[in-house]
């Protein structure tokens, strides 16, 4: 189906441990972005990119990374997660036109519990 | 820099009344600025936006949102309010030139029939 799916939807893992959420688009757009949604802060944008090959960071970019080879993938790395990271993952994309009045589309989310 | 505010983290009202949510921003130049709403379970899903010229924008499920230049504000407003749009709802603002969009903490909607 066409559109930004994650994967996976849930995922529990332990402190320490590596682990990586997926986010792929099927529209071609040259902006992807991950959010981080947490009770009282809203969404914080992690990281972003603006094209293959070319990210950088948002507010809360600490304990992450993030790689961009191909347009449609943005994979979001925790090298070594800790509880603080405990949240729910957003990716989305957005196709740049029209500069700063383009429009988010989202994915459905990820819901990381680190134990 | 940029931020947002929404001062209401819960709103309550009745079937067929008209709703407002607030939200409140600050940018060095010119904003963009966005409504997103969430539903359980559900990433965001945009309703409307404001980018330049008429004050009222008009967005999807009937939704509104009045641009207030002085007042730095740009509440969300519907005239009769259905129970499906019980839902958490953001407000967004992103600077001329920037690349960020910077979210609101969210103002949750509840439609009581």
């Amino acid at each position: 189906d066409a559109g930004i799916t994650q994967s996976p939807r849930y995922k529990i893992t332990e402190t320490g441990r590596q682990v990586t959420l997926m986010c792929h688009q099927t529209w071609s757009h040259s902006y992807m972005f991950w959010y981080r949604q947490d009770l009282g802060h809203g969404l914080r944008l992690i990281y972003y990119s603006a094209a293959a090959d070319i990210t950088d960071k948002g507010e809360v970019p600490d304990g992450y990374v993030v790689s961009r080879s191909k347009t449609e993938n943005f994979p979001l790395t925790l090298e070594s997660a800790t509880r603080s990271q405990t949240s729910v993952y957003f990716c989305a994309s957005s196709d740049g036109r029209f500069s700063g009045a383009n429009v988010l589309t989202f994915g459905a989310g990820s819901r990381l519990t680190v134990l | 820099a940029q931020s947002v505010a929404q001062p209401e983290d819960q709103v309550n009202v009745a079937e067929g009344n008209p709703l407002t949510v607030k939200c409140t921003y600050s940018v060095s130049g010119n904003p963009y600025l966005f409504w997103y709403v969430q539903y359980p379970n559900r990433g965001l899903q945009f309703l409307l936006k404001y980018i330049t010229g008429d004050n009222l924008v008009k967005g999807s499920y009937g939704f509104e949102a009045e641009f207030n230049k002085s007042q730095t504000s740009f509440h969300l407003k519907k005239p009769s309010a259905l129970v499906s749009d019980s839902a958490l709802y953001f407000c967004a603002v992103r600077e001329t030139g920037a690349n960020n969009l910077f979210f609101g903490t969210g103002t949750r909607l509840t439609v009581i029939p």
